[in-house]
């Protein structure tokens, strides 16, 4: 298994509160990534990392901020959480290899965030 | 707008016989797709990938079948067996870029 982990694994806050997830890989993928799973929706993207401090928005950006000063470490913010962003959090890493047509991604074991 | 679909929540088979999951796109260019198993409160695990230049990849129990021109691919698990209970997404992507994910397909492999 790709060397994943995620803190915390569970949360709950307050609407209104600040929360940062943290996903910490020990595999040196260039790619990282923040999905959430919700019933009805399966997995969907919110941020992406394909390097050191270079990230992009995903399909559900709104809301959430990320960071990746270290290789090892992407972290997820949500500024001022709300009752919507209740969810499960997934990191997943990949180390795309184009000319293999090798994309695919690991996840780490989620975080359960509950906004009350 | 689901991008991905797998339009059968649930499914049910006897062990030893074929599972077959399903999963339909809409995106003409989308060129590669992946297959993940997960397990309840664990994070999503690879299962098998195909890219848009082959029609049918394997391993092991597990193939997936790719129909370009119907926009449509399958994972086929022969035979089933307990342990194969879970539940199951398809996910697609254009050149490895952002990838989207079906909802889901709870398998269930009866002993």
């Amino acid at each position: 298994d790709a060397g994943i982990t995620q803190s915390p694994r569970h949360k709950v806050t307050e609407t209104g509160t600040p929360v940062t997830l943290r996903c910490h890989q020990t595999e040196n993928h260039r790619y990282m990534y923040w999905y959430r799973q919700d019933p009805g929706h399966g997995l969907r993207l919110i941020h992406y990392s394909y390097g050191v401090k270079d990230t992009d928005k995903g399909e559900v950006s709104d809301g959430y901020s990320v960071s990746r000063s270290k290789t090892e470490d992407f972290l997820l913010t949500l500024e001022s959480a709300t009752s919507s962003q209740t969810s499960v959090y997934f990191c997943a890493i990949s180390n795309p290899i184009r000319d293999l047509r090798s994309y695919e991604q690991y996840f780490g074991p989620g975080t359960r965030l509950t906004v009350t | 707008d689901q991008q991905v679909k797998q339009n059968s929540p649930s499914l049910s088979v006897q062990e030893g016989r074929i599972s077959i999951l399903n999963c339909d796109y809409t995106n003409s260019m989308f060129d590669y797709f992946l297959w993940y198993k997960k397990y309840p409160a664990e994070g999503p695990t690879f299962l098998i990938s195909i890219s848009s230049i082959k029609d049918k990849n394997e391993d092991g129990r597990f193939t997936v079948f790719l129909n370009k021109s119907a926009k449509h691919l399958s994972l086929h698990i022969v035979p089933s067996q307990p342990g194969d209970s879970a539940v199951y997404f398809c996910a697609a992507s254009e050149a490895g870029n952002q990838f989207y994910f079906g909802t889901g397909t709870s398998l269930t492999v009866i002993p």
